[in-house]
């Protein structure tokens, strides 16, 4: 069974950039049969994907934040990554990641963490 | 981008009852629809996927029905644990969500 854990800045300046982790266990980032995810919760309000990144590196991004997004995978450390920059109040939300099918559904989950952007 | 709308937003119903959800696409998205439940402070938790196929392990009181842009989410016979905000997602083309449906207790 797939486990995901999110780390990373809890805390993040206007301006700066938000940097997220997802550590993956129980399966292979190069595995073909999923894509990696990153879903944002703001508080009190709908989910919104953010991308997501193939095994192979190929990324789609949600057309609004496409100018700041950047996600990567290292694949020796069995993780993958989310850089989101210039930053403001508007991003402060759950951050989840997710392993997302080849059907394009989100079928395991991390428990999220809460990012805010304050000055 | 393909906007997804749920109605009700929110939802009282009681233990026992028989309830349901629609989802509503602005443009045909054949059957890429999935269905989550979320409970307080906890992540979503996949349902239904391609419209009416049930996750593994997830309670047959659950079903989902409807293709093209308009889907349902229906619960047979409310238990407690089932009370919760409820998502769709289409996932045609790239990925978007509804705005929740609440589900409270009546």
């Amino acid at each position: 069974q797939l486990q995901l854990q999110e780390s990373g800045s809890g805390l993040v300046r206007p301006s700066q950039t938000l940097s997220l982790s997802c550590a993956v266990s129980g399966a292979s980032l190069s595995s073909g049969f999923y894509s990696w995810s990153w879903i944002r919760q703001p508080p009190g309000k709908a989910l919104e994907c953010i991308g997501y990144i193939h095994h192979s590196g190929t990324t789609n991004y949600k057309s609004s934040l496409k100018t700041r997004v950047t996600m990567s995978v290292d694949r020796s450390k069995n993780q993958f990554s989310l850089s989101l920059s210039f930053v403001t109040a508007a991003d402060t939300a759950v951050y989840y990641c997710a392993s997302r099918t080849a059907d394009g559904n989100f079928d395991f989950w991390g428990q999220g963490t809460l990012v805010t952007v304050s000055s | 981008d393909i906007q997804m709308t749920q109605s009700p937003s929110t939802l009282s119903a009681s233990v026992g009852d028989r309830v349901t959800i629609t989802c509503r696409a602005s443009q045909s998205i054949g059957g890429w629809l999935a269905w989550y439940q979320q409970l307080p402070g906890k992540a979503p938790k996949l349902l239904i996927y391609k419209a009416s196929s049930l996750e593994t392990e997830v309670p047959s009181r659950f079903s989902g029905s409807g293709s093209g842009t308009e889907f349902t989410l229906t619960i047979s016979s409310l238990q407690p644990d089932d009370f919760a905000t409820y998502y769709c997602q289409q996932y045609y083309s790239f990925s978007t969500f509804g705005q929740g449906t609440k589900l409270e207790i009546k």
